[in-house]
């Protein structure tokens, strides 16, 4: 079955710099990448979404790549703000409902002001 | 938040009782599911609903029952609690937008099994 491994488990950056969380996914039939990003406390919340037919797509600050070749996705956040410190989670899924969906552990992210 | 609530939000029980916990939407959505969220873990799905009355297991399901009698409302339930099942659960539906899903959660229930 699919398998999801992110990387860094931890990753703390100073404000105003950049952040990037990669993933790698195993089954080549997963055809959709999104990611989570939760806080404390609350619930996993949407923030950005790639399809397996676009290479690259970008939402104000953040962006996200996928390399199908190679099986990975990564998430880069550009100029971080304290309120980016959050718990981000990649997944994999074949898209016919989302119930093939399988996360990654997750990336806690440190934004220092 | 997709209309999704769960109930309770947080309930600490004895290992051996039985647990149900509830998932509601108010927006007909025909795909459910649970998920236990443990650290180190991500978030891993123990079932799932694709209908009223169609569930299927997830990638850790033991100990661990379904069930949708009706569209809003899906049941999650702990026959005989254990430790081990303590756990924060998120019940998440599938959204359909322009041909595809996206998965939205709920406010999530913390269970503790003593």
């Amino acid at each position: 079955g699919e398998n999801v491994e992110q990387h860094p488990s931890t990753l703390s950056v100073q404000e105003g710099d950049s952040a990037v969380i990669k993933c790698t996914y195993s089954d080549s039939a997963s055809n959709y990448f999104p990611w989570y990003k939760q806080e404390l406390g609350k619930r996993p919340q949407l923030i950005i979404d790639i399809r397996s037919n676009v290479g690259e797509k970008k939402d104000q600050r953040i962006a996200v790549t996928l390399n199908k070749t190679a099986k990975h996705f990564s998430l880069h956040i550009t100029e971080t703000q304290p309120e980016d410190s959050a718990v981000y989670f990649c997944a994999a899924s074949i898209n016919t409902g989302g119930f093939k969906t399988i996360f990654g552990a997750g990336t806690r992210l440190f934004v220092k002001a | 938040d997709a209309g999704i609530t769960q109930s309770p939000r947080h309930k600490v029980t004895e290992t051996g009782t039985p647990v149900t916990l509830r998932c509601h939407q108010t927006e007909n959505h025909r795909y459910m599911y649970w998920y236990r969220q443990d650290p180190g873990h991500g978030l891993r799905l123990i079932h799932y609903s694709y209908g009223v009355k169609d569930t299927d297991k997830g990638e850790v399901s033991d100990g661990y029952s379904v069930s949708r009698s009706k569209t809003e409302d899906f049941l999650l339930t702990l026959e005989s609690a254990t430790s081990s099942q303590t756990s924060v659960y998120f019940c998440a539906i599938s959204v359909a937008l322009a041909g595809d899903y996206e998965q939205y959660f709920g406010p999530g229930t913390r269970l503790t099994v003593t």
